[in-house]
């Protein structure tokens, strides 16, 4: 079955700082990885993805993601975090064939700003 | 882009009704839509996947009876909470993938259920 973890429930960074949140994931084929930010009361809005290719891949935002396969990994990156960044993450995994598309979530991270 | 809109975005009712709440895909086709169910502070979980034409797929531990799904068309999926009760209060969301491309999948603005 897979699974995704992201052991940091809650992270505050100041404005400007760097950010890192991080994924791990199990599963048992090549993994289809995806982050999604979540505001208060609001769905869910891609951040990026990893279907394959190249392991660095680049989001919205200015974030950015390296898929790891050795480490089982699929961390989440931003150089310099603004304030609006402060929301909910989820890192999901899944199957992308045909049209069955189940996710599955981490808990998520919630990240929040400082000034 | 591709955009899916969840209505309503909140509704209260009380206890013993039903409550329906839709997901539309604006601008593609969707054979397969996808109803998530999130409580506080946690992490979204799977209650089933629509299926146009046919009987949605419930997960493990979700009452079929309970949570009501029909996807009658393409663009249109409902999800229809019958006989709520205050602990089915909780965030519901649905999501859709287009089916021409492996686009991921898009997410609705989500509807707050309170049950009182």
């Amino acid at each position: 079955a897979q699974s995704v973890t992201q052991p940091d429930i809650h992270i505050t960074v100041s404005e400007g700082a760097s950010l890192e949140l991080r994924c791990n994931y199990s599963y048992g084929a090549t993994p289809y990885l995806f982050w999604y930010v979540q505001s208060p009361g609001q769905g869910l809005q891609l951040l990026l993805k990893y279907f394959s290719g190249d392991t660095l891949v680049q989001g919205i935002k200015g974030f950015e993601a390296e898929f790891k396969r050795s480490q089982s990994s699929f961390n989440l990156r931003k150089p310099s975090v603004h304030w609006s960044d402060a929301a909910e993450y989820f890192c999901a995994v899944g199957p992308l064939a045909g049209t069955a598309s189940k996710l599955t979530f981490g808990t998520g991270t919630r990240l929040q700003v400082t000034l | 882009g591709a955009v899916v809109s969840q209505h309503p975005s909140w509704v209260i009712c009380k206890s013993g009704t039903s409550v329906k709440i839709e997901c539309r895909s604006l601008d593609f086709q969707a054979t397969t839509m996808f109803w998530y169910r999130q409580f506080p502070k946690q992490s979204l979980m799977l209650m089933a996947t629509s299926n146009e034409g046919s009987k949605a797929t419930y997960e493990q531990g979700v009452e079929k009876d309970k949570f009501l799904i029909n996807h009658a068309s393409l663009t249109l999926s409902t999800l229809t909470v019958t006989s709520a009760h205050p602990e089915d209060s909780s965030f519901y969301i649905c999501s859709a993938r287009r089916v021409e491309d492996n686009s991921p999948l898009h997410f609705g603005n989500g509807t707050r259920l309170t049950v009182t």
